[in-house]
């Protein structure tokens, strides 16, 4: 069973539209870690934020915040005032505290179109 | 700032031959993970590895092997190269202490076999 679910594919939005990146995961675990990665076209993954289950409260840095909700199981991630360099895949990614592999979503695929 | 290298970074090759794919890194981390992605989809985990000498293998490591004898390095070999082995390969570390942590990428090799 997927662990983590990304039902966007792809998302295209306006330059200066807020938009939502949905992911929803599964664990039986308490104790687990969600993360959001960028890809951009170069290809890199690059690290966005974490997460631990213990902490729900919801983050903010500058254009970019996270909503975690233990209730629904789900780490939304948005953009506000959404700008063309933030056209890239985005992966929602979870690794529980019993293992060492990282499960990740099939990614979103955002488009800013200026 | 993560320091993690892969080479090459492009490699076009014919079917049969045998490659490794490189990656290092120099912060020390424990933990190292080879991933299989076609562009702009879902990551599948190839081989990871807890330390030195310490190999596993994920869901898509029957066609490859991978070695671990120092901490910093940790490639990729495929035996036999095939077409569909066209793709690009993500290299990750972490550190070994903490189940948190994020992992780092390096820049990716994107491999084309005629």
């Amino acid at each position: 069973a997927q662990k983590v679910t990304q039902a966007q594919t792809e998302i295209s939005v306006v330059e200066k539209e807020d938009v939502t990146l949905d992911c929803v995961y599964e664990t039986r675990d308490t104790t687990y870690y969600l993360f959001w990665y960028k890809q951009p076209p170069s290809g890199e993954l690059v690290f966005l934020i974490r997460r631990n289950s213990f902490d729900e409260q919801n983050e903010i840095s500058g254009r970019y915040s996270w909503n975690f909700q233990k209730s629904t199981s789900s780490f939304n991630f948005t953009i506000t005032a959404s700008q063309v360099v933030d056209s890239a895949v985005y992966f929602c990614a979870l690794i529980e505290n019993t293992g060492n592999q990282f499960y990740f979503g099939t990614g979103t695929s955002l488009t800013v179109i200026p | 700032e993560a320091d993690i290298y892969q080479t090459p970074r492009y490699l076009v090759i014919g079917t049969g031959k045998k490659i490794t794919l490189e990656c290092s890194q120099t912060m020390g981390h424990d933990k190292m993970y080879w991933y299989q992605q076609d562009p702009g989809m879902e990551l599948h985990l190839i081989h990871y590895s807890y330390g030195v000498n310490s190999t596993e293998k994920g869901d898509l490591s029957s066609e490859s092997t991978v070695s671990r004898i120092r901490t910093e390095h940790f490639p990729l070999t495929l035996e036999s190269a095939r077409p569909s082995h066209t793709s690009q390969y993500l290299c990750a570390s972490r550190p070994g202490t903490g189940y948190g942590e994020t992992q780092y990428f390096g820049p990716g090799t994107r491999l084309l076999v005629l």
